[in-house]
């Protein structure tokens, strides 16, 4: 497609569990983000990754949360021993370079039970 | 660090109805935003703006940049059904950082028939 693809839709998994949210940005987009979206509230920036620099992780909110890009494209973000905080939705956006333009895809919802 | 204050929360019109919101920020911003989110779906893009005192539009939207760049509004005239969602603004500063947006909390929409 053309746009920016996440997967699943929605997970629902129970807490302790390891769980892992997969991106696929729009296709010759350097720049890969990812939000986390709780109810009510706005975007809150996790991580960033630009080409082949080192990612801006600063906005991660434990250890239990890693996320990967692997050869410039599709990116991976492992939340593990998932708490019900961690609950969200967790977007994921592309843009063809710094500081252009960001679209979203619809996002995976994650329930922790 | 950067915070976003965006107004109203909420508001519930008739159609037909003109809207107003706006954001302001504790800091300065360069490029200020708009995206709408409807349900299940991810941020997209409304308008974006990118110099002090820049006034735009898109249709039945208009957007300005506040000149003291601290601020942005958003208009919505002659609101349709179809504009129910979330209204976020963002904004992006300056300095090493500038890569990253920062979301308000988003205006919920209601329009009635």
């Amino acid at each position: 497609g053309a746009g920016v693809s996440q997967s699943p839709s929605n997970k629902v998994t129970e807490k302790g569990k390891d769980v892992e949210l997969r991106c696929d940005p729009i296709s010759g987009h350097t720049a890969l983000y990812w939000y986390r979206q709780s109810l009510g509230q706005g975007l809150e920036f996790l991580i960033y990754f630009q080409g082949n620099s080192a990612p801006d992780k600063s906005g991660l909110p434990s250890d239990r949360f890693s996320a990967e890009r692997t050869g410039g494209s599709v990116s991976t973000l492992t939340i593990q021993r998932t708490q019900q905080e961690d609950s969200a939705v967790y977007l994921c956006a592309s843009s063809p370079g710094t500081r252009d333009i960001q679209y979203f895809g619809a996002g995976t919802r994650l329930s922790v039970l | 660090g950067q915070q976003l204050n965006q107004s109203p929360q909420s508001m519930f019109i008739q159609e037909g109805e003109d809207v107003s919101m706006n954001c302001t920020s504790s800091s300065i911003f360069n490029t200020w935003l708009w995206y709408k989110q409807e349900p299940g779906e991810g941020p997209v893009l409304l308008i974006a703006l990118y110099k002090a005192g820049e006034l735009t539009s898109n249709g039945r939207l208009t957007a300005q940049f506040g000149i003291t760049r601290k601020d942005s509004f958003l208009n919505i005239s002659a609101s349709i059904p179809s504009d129910v969602g979330i209204y976020f603004c963002a904004g992006r500063g300056s300095g090493g950082s500038n890569y990253k947006l920062t979301f308000g909390k988003g205006t919920l929409l209601t329009v009635n028939p």
